[in-house]
């Protein structure tokens, strides 16, 4: 499975939301809801943000929230703050029974 | 607390094997599938290989597949990626990372080990 498509960057002032796509397939998002998406600050290991396309875990704030039509997962960021910069990776299962991860997306808090 | 440790990583020359470590606590090691992802430098994430909790399922990514071999000791709460025949594009930070079933999400991941493949 090739990698999922993300924009390579996207940018925000502070308090505005933006999305951020991941375009995969019928093999992979377009067939299930196991969408994840991870968010990587330098250095550090990644972080888990949103699972099965809209669901978030404890402890991750309300600002996030995910969405899936067809092929394509987003993430949306309401409310930017500067912790939010970071890259974050989409992810899905596939029909292959493997994961495969998008090309990955640079938040710039402008 | 949830911790995983990774270990074994280091430099080792093309065609050289090395075996990663990974071991886990603070959570029932054996009610869970494991799984290995790789980062090359500068570069994005790439899943590598997963495993059942009982180790009845194996997977791995086309790209090491026959060269990599993962495995586990629920009894030492520990995860192990076996590496043959090692490439330059091998060169990457391994993270392991735990989830509940192969379709759920990575909940948790460690911090990750750094091998360099490099003559």
């Amino acid at each position: 499975h090739s990698a999922l498509t993300q924009p390579a960057s996207v940018s925000g002032s502070p308090g505005q939301s933006i999305t951020i796509s991941c375009t995969g397939t019928s093999s992979d998002i377009g067939n299930y809801n196991y969408v994840s998406w991870y968010q990587q600050h330098p250095g550090k290991a990644p972080k888990l943000m949103i699972h099965d396309v809209s669901k978030r875990p404890s402890g991750v704030s309300y600002r996030f929230s995910g969405s899936k039509s067809g092929n394509t997962a987003s993430l949306t960021i309401s409310g930017l703050q500067a912790e939010d910069e970071a890259v974050y990776y989409c992810s899905s299962y596939t029909s292959s029974s493997t994961s495969v991860f998008g090309t990955g997306t640079r938040v710039t808090v402008l | 607390q949830v911790q995983l440790v990774e270990s074994g990583g280091g430099l080792v020359k093309p065609g050289g094997s090395l075996r990663l470590s990974c071991v886990a606590s603070g959570f029932t090691f054996a009610d869970y599938y494991m799984t290995w992802i790789r980062q090359a430098p500068g570069k994005g994430l790439e899943w590598v290989s997963d495993i059942s909790s009982s180790s009845t399922y194996i997977n791995y990514a086309d790209s090491v597949e026959g060269r990599f071999t993962i495995s586990r000791a629920n009894a030492k709460n520990s995860l192990y990626l076996q590496m043959h025949s090692l490439r330059v594009e091998d060169t990457a930070v391994y993270y392991c990372a735990r989830m509940r079933l192969q379709w759920e999400p990575f909940d948790f991941w460690g911090q990750g080990t750094l091998v360099t493949v490099s003559s």
